[in-house]
């Protein structure tokens, strides 16, 4: 059965790091890309990056590039999504998801449960 | 960057309806790359269509999708009460991927 489970729910304050992780399980991880996706309220969802596993080869909405790294450790089948130094703007559900074929364009067939970032001081 | 237009944003609607969800794009979604999206509240994202009409394995039939290019719709046949959440489409032809805004379909 494929699986993505995601890190828990964090409470930081601004200019924190942090760095929040996906584990998948039940497929060939470095065979699949990985997103991210951020969901909040009012906002909807958006699609932050992604990250091919195999090759540690990413990809960036402008949106979001500079502000966050994508990477991925395939010795133990995790992505992460990480800052160094956390905005109250930052405060959000975040969502890992799988490609659902292999290739680089896909939907996303499998999703994290979530990992919900509170930035406050 | 293809920007997603949803609307309406809510739909009212009462169970045994029809719902008609549409999401228009910016510039010409090659090959269909169109999926849909339902979110539940509390819940990840569950994929329903890709490729602009194919259903998603297991997804029940009231659920379709058409269109092409520029212009797509997601179609509940008749709304069942757990129908009523909120809809996104997403493109997967390029990059950056992007979601529209987000329809909510809730009861009348």
């Amino acid at each position: 059965e494929v699986q993505l489970v995601q890190s828990g729910a964090e409470v930081k304050k601004p200019g924190e790091s942090l760095k929040i992780s996906c584990k998948g399980s039940g497929y060939s991880f470095t065979s699949y890309w990985i997103a991210w996706v951020r969901l909040m309220p009012e906002k909807g969802l958006e699609w932050m990056g992604m990250i091919y596993p195999g090759v540690s080869e990413t990809r960036y909405s402008p949106s979001f590039q500079g502000q966050v790294t994508i990477s991925a450790d395939e010795s133990i089948t995790t992505a992460y999504l990480q800052w160094s130094s956390l905005k109250a703007s930052d405060t959000a559900m975040y969502y890992c998801a799988r490609h659902s074929g292999t290739g680089y364009t896909y939907p996303f067939d499998y999703w994290g449960q979530g990992t919900l970032v509170t930035v406050s001081s | 960057e293809i920007v997603l237009t949803q609307s309406p944003g809510t739909l009212s609607l009462s169970p045994g309806e029809r719902a008609t969800l549409s999401c228009r794009a910016s510039q010409s979604v090659t090959n269909n790359y169109l999926a849909w999206y339902q979110q539940k509240p509390g819940q990840a994202p569950r994929l329903l269509i890709y490729g602009a009409s194919r259903r998603e394995t297991g997804i029940p039939d009231r659920f379709s999708g058409s269109g092409s290019g520029t212009d797509f719709t997601l179609t509940i046949s008749r709304l069942e009460p757990e129908d009523f959440v909120v809809y996104y489409c997403q493109q997967y032809d390029n990059s950056p991927r992007t979601f529209g805004q987000g329809t909510k379909v809730e009861i009348k």
